[in-house]
């Protein structure tokens, strides 16, 4: 069934540092693929997104990256800072018409100053 | 910004009595959704909804569950007889159109507590 795996669970980073966070879909028809930060006890708000027809996409301190042959993309954030510390989900939009995203289970990204 | 609303910000209820969460999605948007996310958990998609109709539901939206759009600005999901199990931070979501590239505007949440 369709699905998307997510890791690391939980990413722990000094200040100034790299994350990267990797996700991996089953549906090869998906065709766009968004990323939310979750603070806690909020929302989860869109940070950047892709579609299937892009490789890359960047945003400041933000890139996302996708394969569509391996059927993987991954999130980068340079310059950490401890306000990037929440939850992250990748998730994959269904092909087919369908606007039903499907999340991944979320990286616990925690950045020490 | 416009955002996405919902009300109440918390419900608690006891097992077997019916629920209705409330959602105002973004005024210009078409594309309306249902998620729930289980303390700790994943957000899961349960329905979605375009012109006054079901267009997608997930294995959760079963038939104790159910979505209205009464009027031009509210929409709705009734939990008819709830069980422990639907104790989740429900989301309402949002989009101006449907498919690749529509980004879905998530509200605050109501977390629904089942005792």
């Amino acid at each position: 069934g369709e699905n998307v795996e997510q890791h690391p669970s939980t990413l722990s980073v000094q200040e100034g540092d790299s994350a990267v966070i990797k996700c991996t879909y089953s549906d090869s028809a998906s065709n766009y693929f968004p990323w939310y930060k979750q603070e806690l006890g909020k929302r989860p708000q869109l940070i950047i997104d892709i579609r299937s027809n892009v490789g890359e996409k960047k945003d400041q301190r933000i890139a996302v990256t996708l394969n569509k042959t391996a059927k993987h993309f991954s999130l980068h954030i340079t310059e950490t800072q401890p306000e990037d510390s929440a939850v992250y989900f990748c998730a994959a939009l269904l092909s087919g018409g369908y606007n039903k995203l499907i999340f991944g289970a979320g990286t616990r990204l925690a950045v020490h100053p | 910004e416009p955002e996405v609303t919902q009300t109440p910000s918390h419900q608690v209820t006891q097992m077997g009595q019916e629920v209705i969460l409330h959602c105002v999605p973004i005024s210009n948007h078409l594309y309306f959704y249902w998620y729930r996310q289980i303390l700790g958990q994943k957000v899961e998609f349960l329905v979605s909804f375009y012109n006054n109709e079901i267009s997608e539901k997930s294995e959760i939206f079963d038939d104790q569950f159910s979505v209205e759009r009464p009027d031009g600005s509210n929409f709705t999901l009734k939990i008819r007889s709830t069980k422990l199990e639907d104790s989740a931070m429900y989301f309402c979501a949002s989009s101006r159109a449907g498919g690749s590239g529509n980004e879905q505007f998530f509200g605050p949440g109501t977390r629904l507590t089942v005792l």
